[in-house]
């Protein structure tokens, strides 16, 4: 079965710079979700979209932002990097707002 | 502060044991409660759920018991084997938004 599909899966940027994490959610799926996973922390929820409109939001700090697109497909956009941001990035994907949530294999982002 | 609270860190159970691993919230507003399991490197994998009408749902090895009124939920891996050797999660949401609240994760290794 298709999966969540995460891109890149390795990312490595400089202070400073910015960043854009893709995120193919599964098949007539249309609720996408945006985690950051510190190493050996629990994934913390940064925000969510349910066609296509913001529906919940969390620890997201305002140097990001993201949007889903009529695809469904989603995009985080990830600005002035800091050393702090270096972590795992998941995306999941639900059918509906609420449900059960599948999570991508992850980006890893390494600022330096 | 972490609104679903988990036990234990880590956890070393023989070949064919029972793992128990416990989670504990506050919010009765939670109504939907599930554990992943990841591996290094992977994003959280889905394993089972539950919701508040029930006291307890099996999916082959895998139980969660539910108590509504300690507020507490636990999952038991029966017959534990070495492949089960991963960081475990409980997670739950709230009927109000969809946003995951994750416990701190579980480090299970299951000896031969």
């Amino acid at each position: 079965a298709a999966g969540v599909i995460q891109s890149p899966r390795h990312l490595i940027k400089e202070k400073r710079e910015t960043a854009t994490l893709k995120c193919y959610p599964i098949p007539r799926h249309d609720t996408v979700y945006w985690y950051q996973q510190g190493p050996g922390q629990d994934p913390q929820f940064l925000i969510s979209f349910y066609e296509k409109m913001q529906s919940d939001k969390g620890s997201i700090p305002d140097r990001f932002s993201a949007q889903q697109f009529s695809d469904y497909h989603s995009e985080l956009n990830m600005s002035s990097l800091e050393l702090g941001d270096s972590a795992l990035y998941f995306c999941a994907s639900s059918l509906g707002n609420g449900n059960e949530q599948y999570f991508g294999p992850g980006t890893r982002l390494t600022v330096t | 502060q972490q609104q679903v609270k988990q036990s234990p860190q880590s956890l070393i159970v023989q070949k064919g044991g029972i793992s128990i691993i416990n989670c504990a919230y506050e919010n009765t507003a939670f109504d939907y409660f599930p554990w992943y399991q990841q591996f290094p490197g992977k994003g959280p994998a889905l394993l089972i759920a539950i919701r508040p009408d029930v006291s307890e749902k099996k999916e082959g090895r895998f139980t969660i018991s539910f108590n509504k009124s300690a507020k507490q939920f636990s999952l038991h891996i029966m017959d534990s084997q070495p492949g089960d050797s991963a960081t475990y999660f409980c997670a739950a949401t709230p009927n109000t938004g969809n946003q995951f609240y994750f416990g701190t994760g579980t480090s299970l290794t299951v000896i031969p």
